[in-house]
């Protein structure tokens, strides 16, 4: 069982170019979050779905985009990078409702680097 | 809002020695209270959780953990120490069963165990 699989898992970008960080998950689960890790600062939601079709802003969504058309992916666009989206960003994923515990399922990551 | 207070962000304990990670949180409601281990360069991988009923939880790799609703703590031990355990740990609180409030996490505390 695949869990939830991100690519690439390293990447370094010029300032201005755009990329898009896959993540897709194989446990059916409804909920999905993408949050960025850096040195210090723990980890910070920058955009969440609650199902296909439906996503909305975390706490630091600017300069990212999303899309959710199928249950099980969830990709995170950077449009014209800047060296303050150098960071390592983690894909997650969980169910929530009657019988669950609400626990994320965490993808390895992927580290972008700007310059 | 919720939030995740974890003291120390760095702590060193000598090899056999009692681990203790301090987490203290803020909820309007009950929560589900999580731990999560980060070892170098890998994603986040669930090391206990308490969601309803007894309140010391316990773990993989020996960690457990007490929900103290008085105190609004879930503070991380372990007994013994071990080499193997250098890593980051993360407090996370989430709302029951709400998937439209995602996990908020602390800042992390890496530990370090000395030979």
């Amino acid at each position: 069982n695949a869990g939830v699989t991100q690519t690439p898992k390293f990447r370094i970008l010029k300032i201005g170019q755009s990329m898009t960080l896959q993540c897709t998950q194989d446990m059916n689960h409804n909920y999905m979050y993408w949050y960025r890790q850096d040195p210090g600062m723990g980890l910070k939601l920058i955009y969440y779905s609650v199902g296909a079709g439906i996503t909305d802003k975390g706490e630091v969504p600017n300069g990212y985009n999303v899309s959710r058309s199928t249950t099980e992916d969830f990709p995170l666009r950077l449009e014209l990078a800047a060296p303050s989206q150098t960071s390592v960003y983690f894909c997650a994923s969980r169910t929530v409702g009657q019988g669950a515990t609400g626990e994320l399922f965490f993808g390895e990551g992927s580290r972008l680097t700007v310059l | 809002a919720q939030s995740v207070t974890q003291l120390g962000s760095h702590v060193s304990v000598s090899e056999g020695a009692l681990v203790l990670l301090r987490c203290n949180y803020s909820s309007s409601v009950p929560p589900y209270l999580f731990w999560y281990v980060q070892y170098p360069n890998q994603g986040l991988q669930l090391l206990l959780k308490y969601t309803t009923g007894a309140t010391l939880v316990k773990g993989i790799n020996g960690f457990e953990a007490e929900f103290k609703k008085s105190e609004t703590s879930f503070h991380l031990t372990k007994p013994s120490a071990h080499m193997s355990d250098a890593a980051e740990y993360f407090c996370a609180v989430s709302e029951i069963n709400s998937g439209n409030t995602p996990l908020v996490f602390g800042k992390g505390t890496r530990l370090s165990v000395i030979a």
